[in-house]
């Protein structure tokens, strides 16, 4: 198994553009996480699905973030318009059921300018 | 959600055991511990996670008190790979399952 796939590894943007992040969870798993890493908060739970339904968002910064699973296969992250604060690494991670290990993808780094 | 305390900062040699301690004394009956890692640039990675008996797999060992409140993980011959953040977790059981909060952590560093 490949593991979760994110994509792309590293973005910067400038501010006010929109930036997606993408995710490929590990096929067969029904949970899939957001979360988000910077050297202030450390780890932060953003959103989680639960067969493609998004079950709690409480973690999600502002409206400017938005997160969909469209399929059992793909999660995307979004941010409009970005700002320099949203500056972090950003993981996906899947699970295969609720009380299951997390299998963490390797992130994608942000960078807002 | 129960909180834990690590040591900010450890190190071992390389090919001794690296224990490394966790503290968690206002965990309840159904929540259990788990242990993670993250290699600089990577993504957290699961070690090993325990209810109230000692668990071992590959990686590592898991042991528990008996009161529950501390925990530590055992890498029995640490190698320079295994220089990382440690993460010690308390996962609440039930409806919360999902919410796995991470803390600071232990800087674990393998010297030659």
């Amino acid at each position: 198994d490949a593991g979760v796939i994110q994509s792309p590894r590293h973005e910067v943007t400038e501010m006010g553009q929109e930036v997606t992040l993408r995710c490929k969870p590990i096929s067969g798993h029904d949970y899939l996480f957001w979360y988000r890493q910077t050297m202030m908060r450390g780890l932060e739970l953003l959103i989680y699905f639960n067969n493609n339904v998004p079950i709690d968002d409480s973690g999600m910064p502002e409206d400017r973030f938005s997160a969909k699973m469209p399929n059992a296969s793909f999660s995307t992250l979004k941010i409009q318009p970005s700002e320099p604060r949203d500056s972090a690494v950003y993981f996906c991670a899947s699970s295969l059921v609720a009380d299951s290990p997390l299998h963490f993808g390797n992130g994608t780094r942000l960078t807002v300018t | 959600d129960a909180k834990t305390t690590q040591p900010p900062s450890m190190d071992c040699a390389e090919g001794r055991a690296a224990n490394l301690p966790c503290n968690h004394s206002t965990i309840s009956g159904n929540e259990y511990v788990y242990w993670y890692r993250q290699i600089h640039s990577q993504g957290p990675q699961y070690i090993i996670h325990g209810l109230k008996n000692n668990e071992t797999n590959e990686m590592a060992s898991l042991i528990i008190t008996e009161d529950r409140k501390s925990s530590t993980l055992i890498l029995p011959h640490a190698t320079l790979r295994d220089t990382a953040v440690y993460y010690c977790i308390v996962r609440p059981g039930g409806d919360s399952s999902y919410k796995l909060i991470f803390g600071s952590g232990t800087r674990l560093l393998v010297r030659p």
